[in-house]
C-alpha cells in the first residue's frame, strides 16, 4: 500500500453533472498530481499542486479543475461531465512538487459518466 | 473489476523464466523514468527508476536499462512469478520543472505455470 487514498471508489454520473474526487496524499508529500486513465490506455496528466497552487498542467480543458488544502489532500472537479470522462481517476503523491522524485498512486476512482 | 489494458501487446512466459518489457520513450530531453506495475482495478505501482545519468539499475529481481542513443527502456524480470502477471508501464518525466509523467502504452505480461 502506498498510503495515498482516494474516495470514492466508484461513481456513476449523467451526462452534464458535476462530481468531486477526493485524494489523501502520503505522510510526508507536499505534492499531489491528477491523471487521467481511459480503458486500455496509460494515464495521461490532468495537473499537479503544489504548497495549494496548480503548479502544471496537462492538455484537459478548463472544466478540469482542482484544489489542494492546506493538509496536502485535494480535489479533482469536473463540469459538465461528457460521456468520454468516463475513466479511471488517479492521483499520485510525491515530495516537494520538482522533478525526479517517485510518484505514488492511490488506487483510483473509477467514473462512468452515462 | 474492469481489466486494464484489454487491447494491449501482450508477453507471455513461462514461470521461472526471465521477462523482458521494452519501452520508447519520446522525448529526448526527458532525464527521469519510472517503470509502474497495474494490476486489474488497482493504481500503478512504483517497481523502479532510473536517471538518465546512468544507463542501469538493479532492484529486487528487476533490472532496468536505459539506452538514450535510441530513446528506449527495458525492464527485465528474473525468475518470473504469477504474482508479476500484470501490465506494465513505462513513464518518462518531461522536462518542465515539476513531476509530470508521460506514460507509454503499456505492456501486459502473463505468466503461465
Amino acid at each position: 500500500e502506498t498510503g495515498v487514498t482516494q474516495s470514492p471508489t466508484h461513481l456513476i454520473k449523467t451526462r452534464g453533472q458535476q462530481v468531486t474526487l477526493r485524494c489523501s496524499s502520503q505522510s510526508g508529500h507536499n505534492t499531489v498530481s491528477w491523471y487521467q486513465q481511459a480503458l486500455g490506455q496509460g494515464p495521461q496528466f490532468i495537473f499537479q499542486y503544489y504548497r495549494e497552487e496548480e503548479n502544471g498542467r496537462g492538455n484537459f480543458p478548463p472544466r478540469f479543475s482542482g484544489l489542494q488544502f492546506p493538509n496536502y489532500s485535494s480535489e479533482l472537479n469536473v463540469n459538465a461531465l461528457e460521456l468520454d470522462d468516463s475513466a479511471l481517476y488517479l492521483c499520485a503523491s510525491s515530495f516537494d512538487g520538482q522533478m525526479n522524485t517517485e510518484a505514488f498512486f492511490g488506487q483510483g476512482t473509477r467514473l462512468t459518466v452515462v | 473489476g474492469e481489466s486494464v489494458g484489454l487491447h494491449l501487446p501482450t508477453l507471455s512466459v513461462q514461470e521461472g523464466d526471465n521477462s523482458i518489457i521494452n519501452c520508447a520513450y519520446s522525448n529526448s530531453a526527458s532525464d527521469y523514468f519510472i517503470w509502474y506495475k497495474q494490476e486489474s482495478g488497482k493504481g500503478p505501482q512504483f517497481i523502479i527508476d532510473i536517471r538518465s545519468n546512468m544507463d542501469k539499475r538493479q532492484g529486487q529481481r528487476v533490472t532496468v536499462l536505459l539506452n538514450k542513443t535510441v530513446k528506449h527502456l527495458s525492464l527485465q524480470i528474473a525468475a518470473t512469478q504469477p504474482g508479476d502477471s500484470a501490465v506494465y508501464f513505462c513513464a518518462e518525466n518531461s522536462p518542465g520543472g515539476y513531476n509530470k509523467l508521460i506514460f507509454g502504452a503499456g505492456t501486459r505480461l502473463a505468466v503461465h505455470p
